[in-house]
């Protein structure tokens, strides 16, 4: 079973400032990592995912994350926010022991408020 | 344009009374999932199907049902509806592409109110 710790639940930053926000996991097997964000009353939207290869990965809306597998992180980061990304996110991961059926364990999200 | 579709989007129901959240998919994807979503709790998996006639429990089922008959859809049945169940709801389906990507796609969410 795996498990995903997202330590701050709040992040108020000012506009054009840079942002990251923190997710650790714990898993015993290989994994897959994503965030995802949600808009005020939307769904959630992908922003990135790891699956293997380079380890920075760039996503959607100038966001991108670095997996460390030594300290088992998924930290998601913007060199400069904008009001717009004000919205909750959520790291999420999967274990790939089952091949296109994996199931995904969401941390409990954090909300990025961005200030004018 | 494929999508996901939730009905209804807004729902208020009494204690004891059964409820049934749809989740209408067009991408004809195998897998669909349910989750709830609460403050404090990130989303939690509720059921989830990896085809017709394939369902299975989540982290938190207890209360809850699901049945696939076909690959578009997978009711989510709340059997006698409790206050603990007042949450916003979301449905779920992935796909592995060809060159073995995973992604796993959200709908617009259900809001339950049970009084």
């Amino acid at each position: 079973a795996q498990s995903v710790t997202q330590l701050d639940s709040q992040v108020p930053v000012f506009e054009e400032a840079p942002v990251e926000l923190r997710c650790n996991y714990s898993s015993s097997v290989s994994v897959y990592l994503f965030w995802y964000v949600q808009y005020p009353n939307q769904g959630l939207q992908l922003l990135l995912k790891y699956l293997s290869g380079s380890t920075l990965v760039k996503g959607i809306n100038g966001f991108e994350a670095e997996f460390n597998k030594s300290q088992t992180s998924f930290h998601l980061r913007k060199p400069s926010v904008h009001i717009s990304d004000t919205a909750e996110y959520f790291c999420a991961v999967s274990d790939h022991t089952n091949f296109g059926n994996e199931k995904l364990t969401f941390g409990t999200g954090t909300r990025l408020t961005i200030i004018p | 344009d494929a999508e996901i579709t939730q009905s209804p989007r807004h729902k208020i129901t009494e204690t004891g009374r059964q409820v049934t959240l749809a989740c209408h998919q067009t991408w004809n994807h195998n897998n669909m999932f349910w989750y709830r979503q609460d403050l404090g709790h990130g989303l939690r998996l509720i059921h989830y199907s990896y085809g017709v006639q394939d369902t299975n429990k989540g982290e938190v089922s207890d209360g809850y049902s699901v049945s696939r008959s076909n690959t578009e859809d997978l009711p989510l049945t709340l059997e006698s509806a409790a206050s603990s169940q007042t949450s916003v709801y979301f449905c779920a389906s992935s796909e592995v592409s060809a060159s073995g990507q995973y992604t796993q796609y959200f709908g617009p969410g259900t809001r339950l109110t049970v009084l």
